[in-house]
């Protein structure tokens, strides 16, 4: 069936680094894709989501790349922060019930 | 302003026990989740209700019952726990014609 996997279980940078944690798509017909950090303990947390008619959205230390042609998705985090440490999921919404497809979560691990 | 909370926090059940779980949100929204998220992995979803008096199934709700009491409360009712129940179980909201969903704190739950 259709579903969204995530390409690197654990991510470990250095703390000031830049960190990219990928997500891959299989329903080309999905519109809308978001991300979500997880802290330990607690629920999913909305960081930023991008259209499918966009191939980059930023926001505050974060840029969302989107490639339809490879049906591939990526989180930039600039200058990682220890508060960034977490478990970061993509989501996609592949028609307009609003149910969202999860993919399994990268743990992101920052070194000092 | 609490958002959306869940209860209880934790609850430890017997095989063939029953349990509601509760979830309320104050955030005026009319879409209301139940998912479960097994260790390592991500959100799957229970049931959803779109609006007051309507719900609706997801991907995994065999075992499960839901009751949407009013606009603020989304119940989750296991009628008999198994082993493989045992999860954390996180109620979130989206305003209609909204993609974005707001989680609570999570429940979690273990079948003996």
């Amino acid at each position: 069936g259709e579903s969204v996997g995530l390409h690197l279980p654990t991510l470990s940078v250095q703390e000031g680094d830049n960190s990219i944690i990928n997500c891959a798509y299989s329903n080309s017909a999905s519109d809308y894709f978001i991300w979500y950090k997880q802290e330990s303990g607690k629920g999913p947390q909305f960081i930023i989501d991008i259209r499918s008619n966009m191939d980059k959205r930023q926001g505050q230390r974060v840029t969302v790349l989107l490639n339809k042609t490879v049906k591939h998705l990526s989180l930039q985090i600039a200058a990682t922060q220890p508060g960034d440490s977490a478990v970061y999921f993509c989501a996609e919404i592949p028609d307009s019930n609003y149910q969202l497809i999860w993919g399994a979560g990268t743990k992101l691990i920052i070194k000092p | 302003n609490a958002g959306v909370t869940q209860t209880p926090k934790f609850q430890v059940l017997k095989t063939g026990q029953s349990m509601t779980l509760q979830c309320a949100q104050d955030m005026n929204h009319n879409s209301m989740y139940w998912y479960r998220q097994d260790p390592g992995m991500g959100l799957r979803l229970i049931y959803y209700s779109a609006s007051e008096g309507t719900t609706d199934k997801g991907e995994v709700p065999n075992g499960y019952n839901v009751s949407r009491l009013n606009k603020r409360e989304f119940s989750l009712r296991l009628e008999s726990a198994a082993p493989s129940q045992t999860s954390v179980y996180f109620c979130a909201t989206g305003l209609e014609g909204s993609e974005t969903q707001y989680f609570g704190p999570g429940t979690r739950l273990l079948v003996l």
